[in-house]
């Protein structure tokens, strides 16, 4: 069965710091892969998506960039986090690039910019 | 343009009560889809149901029953004899094809026993 990881599960940034985000899938190939933000306020923002190994499709620009080094590996980065950037990332999987199929989410990181 | 409304923000609720959780979406596509997902205090999203335009069946699973009804635009989520494990947000989500999933507000559930 497929599992989807991230980590860390939590974190607390100053402004201006760095940031890295992982996400990894596991048992299945070649998944597509997407990056969400849940600001306070619950509502779902799709920040990144990615039908492949360096393809990446960013649907708001921001600080924030994605990378996609391996099949099932998607990092979330920004050099430099702006207390905007607060909020909670949830990486998602779908098997196809079709945006109707179902996308299984992760556990999701709590970030907190001070 | 699509959207979705999930209009109660909360509700609150005593376990073995039925709640019906409302969703009404909108678009001029004639295919689409329409998801719910459960969203726990630990917060990771749990998908519970997709469900195409052309299947308007209902569908039952267990406690948890789905309305689909297009001619209201509507897929209502109903719980029966609700437990203090349902509290959650609860999110419905439109996708057409082309465009990112989207999502409604989401429904805050409060389960007390």
């Amino acid at each position: 069965s497929q599992t989807i990881h991230q980590w860390p599960a939590t974190l607390v940034q100053p402004v201006g710091s760095p940031l890295s985000l992982e996400c990894t899938v596991e048992g299945t190939s070649n998944p597509n892969l997407y990056w969400y933000r849940q600001a306070a306020g619950r509502g779902l923002q799709l920040l990144f998506y990615s039908v492949g190994i360096g393809q990446i499709s960013s649907e708001v620009p921001q600080n924030l960039s994605a990378s996609r080094p391996q099949d099932r590996q998607f990092i979330l980065s920004s050099k430099k986090l702006l207390l905007s950037d607060s909020g909670f990332y949830l990486c998602a999987w779908s098997v196809t690039a079709v945006s109707t199929d179902t996308q299984y989410f992760g556990p999701g990181t709590r970030l907190t910019v001070l | 343009a699509q959207k979705v409304t999930q209009a109660q923000t909360e509700i609150s609720v005593v376990e073995k009560e039925d709640v019906t959780l409302d969703c009404v979406y909108e678009t001029r596509d004639t295919t689409y889809y329409l998801f719910w997902y459960k969203q726990p205090p630990s917060g990771e999203l749990v998908f519970l149901i997709r469900r195409n335009s052309f299947d308007e069946q209902n569908e039952i699973s267990g406690r948890y029953s789905w309305n689909f009804q297009k001619s209201t635009s509507s897929f209502n989520f109903t719980i029966t004899a609700s437990q203090v494990v349902d509290s959650a947000v609860y999110f419905c989500a439109l996708s057409v094809r082309g465009t990112a999933l989207i999502f409604g507000k989401g429904t805050t559930l409060s389960v007390s026993s």
